[in-house]
């Protein structure tokens, strides 16, 4: 059974600050990965699908890396701004079975100003 | 397009009644998911189409609950009978294929069942 997990469940940072999220998945039968933003009454909002051992992405102020092996991604935003506060989830396909996502519990940031 | 809409974005309803819920996909996307998110938790998969195959269900997805896609647009969720334990937020995305497609979601459906 795929079981994705993240670390930390919340997060409050002050505005400015660099921070960073954790999501491990089994490492066996990896196929791909997907970070989305869900803020509060919107859609989650999707960031970046991983593919390869060694994938590093990014958009903005937020970048992503990828290992494989060792079966965990990071999620970094730099200089944290009041804009960013929202919950992080990351996901992962079942391979080969219809591409439904199984998601980790999320991570929630609050960037105080 | 704009994107995934679904309908409505509120649902309070009393216990045992059915409720129904509209996702309206991107338009050239051929696979439709729905899942359920409760407090504290991510989503979790509840059923997926590809057209207007219905071609998985989860477990969590008992006699009650029930999904269309006719003609492969649209899809509709309903759920009989409604239960305290069916509150949650309902929600939809699409995609173009599966596995690394980026599935594109709606702002989704709160449901409160009193």
């Amino acid at each position: 059974i795929l079981n994705v997990e993240q670390s930390p469940q919340s997060l409050h940072v002050q505005e400015g600050d660099s921070t960073n999220f954790t999501c491990s998945f089994p490492s066996s039968n990896f196929y791909a990965l997907h970070w989305y933003r869900w803020e509060t009454a919107k859609s989650p909002e999707a960031l970046f699908v991983m593919t390869l051992n060694g994938d590093e992405k990014k958009k903005g102020r937020i970048s992503a890396t990828l290992n494989t092996k060792e079966g965990y991604s990071y999620l970094y935003i730099k200089g944290s701004q009041p804009e960013d506060s929202a919950t992080y989830l990351c996901a992962s396909p079942t391979y080969n079975q219809g591409g439904k996502l199984i998601f980790g519990q999320g991570t929630e940031l609050s960037v105080k100003p | 397009d704009t994107g995934v809409s679904q309908n409505p974005r509120h649902k309070i309803t009393k216990r045992g009644q059915n409720v129904t819920f509209r996702c309206d996909p991107i338009s050239e996307h051929n696979r439709l998911y729905w899942y359920r998110q409760t407090l504290g938790q991510g989503p979790e998969f509840l059923t997926y189409f590809q057209n207007e195959a219905q071609l998985e269900k989860s477990r969590l997805l008992s006699d009650r609950f029930s999904a269309e896609r006719p003609k492969g647009s649209f899809s509709t969720l309903e759920i009989q009978r409604t239960e305290q334990g069916d509150s949650a937020m309902y929600l939809c995305a699409s995609s173009f294929g599966g596995g690394h497609e980026t599935q594109y979601f709606g702002p989704g459906t709160r449901l409160l069942v009193l």
